[in-house]
């Protein structure tokens, strides 16, 4: 059964800072990956995706994630955080069917 | 586009009643999957539906059933409400399977 792992429950970062969540799935098959962001009470918007072919996925707001398939990894970077990047973010992954299987979510806070 | 929308967006139920969510997918997107989404649970994936068909399904009691329309509009029903049923659920739609699922804003549900 494919599972995702996100350590931690929540980061803390400087406004201006870099933004780093790890994700970590566990396949035999390298799955469909997805980054979603939830704001508070609202649903889950894509942040990106990867697929197939180029490894490094630039998504919305200045997030991207790479690929590494030899790490089973897909973290979620951000140069620069804002203010407005605090949110709860949630790795997922998909493969044959169409069932996302989600992380634990980690809760990002911004300080000004 | 519209994005996919959730009704009600808020309910209040009583321990034993019954409860039916509805979901109207973007246009043209014939997959419809719900998740329930709980401190504690996390997200958890409840069924997928494609072309009126029940597709997948999760490990949840026979308590939560749907079923999907012709036009791709979706409905969950839960029986006989529990305490721990009170979460936020969250519908998502896509194109075909396997591919991208966009998600509504959700239904907070209590049960009392």
């Amino acid at each position: 059964a494919q599972s995702v792992t996100q350590l931690g429950s929540h980061v803390s970062v400087s406004e201006g800072a870099l933004v780093l969540l790890r994700c970590n799935y566990s396949s035999s098959v390298p799955p469909y990956l997805f980054w979603y962001v939830q704001y508070p009470n609202q649903g889950l918007q894509l942040l990106l995706k990867y697929t197939t072919g180029a490894t490094l996925v630039k998504g919305i707001n200045g997030f991207e994630a790479e690929f590494k398939k030899s790490e089973t990894s897909f973290h979620l970077t951000k140069p620069s955080a804002h203010m407005s990047d605090a949110a709860e973010y949630f790795c997922a992954a998909t493969g044959a069917n169409s069932k996302l299987t989600f992380g634990k979510g980690i809760t990002l806070s911004v300080r000004p | 586009k519209a994005g996919v929308t959730q009704t009600p967006r808020y309910l209040i139920k009583t321990r034993g009643q019954q409860v039916t969510l509805s979901c109207s997918p973007i246009s043209g997107h014939r997959s419809v999957s719900w998740y329930q989404q709980t401190p504690g649970q996390g997200l958890q994936f409840l069924f997928e539906y494609f072309s009126e068909t029940q597709r997948n399904k999760g490990n949840f009691p026979g308590r939560f059933s749907g079923r999907q329309f012709s036009n791709s509009r979706s409905e969950m029903n839960v029986s006989t409400l529990e305490l721990g049923d009170s979460a936020l659920y969250l519908c998502a739609s896509s194109l075909e399977q396997e591919e991208t699922q966009y998600f509504g804003p959700g239904t907070r549900l209590l049960v009392l």
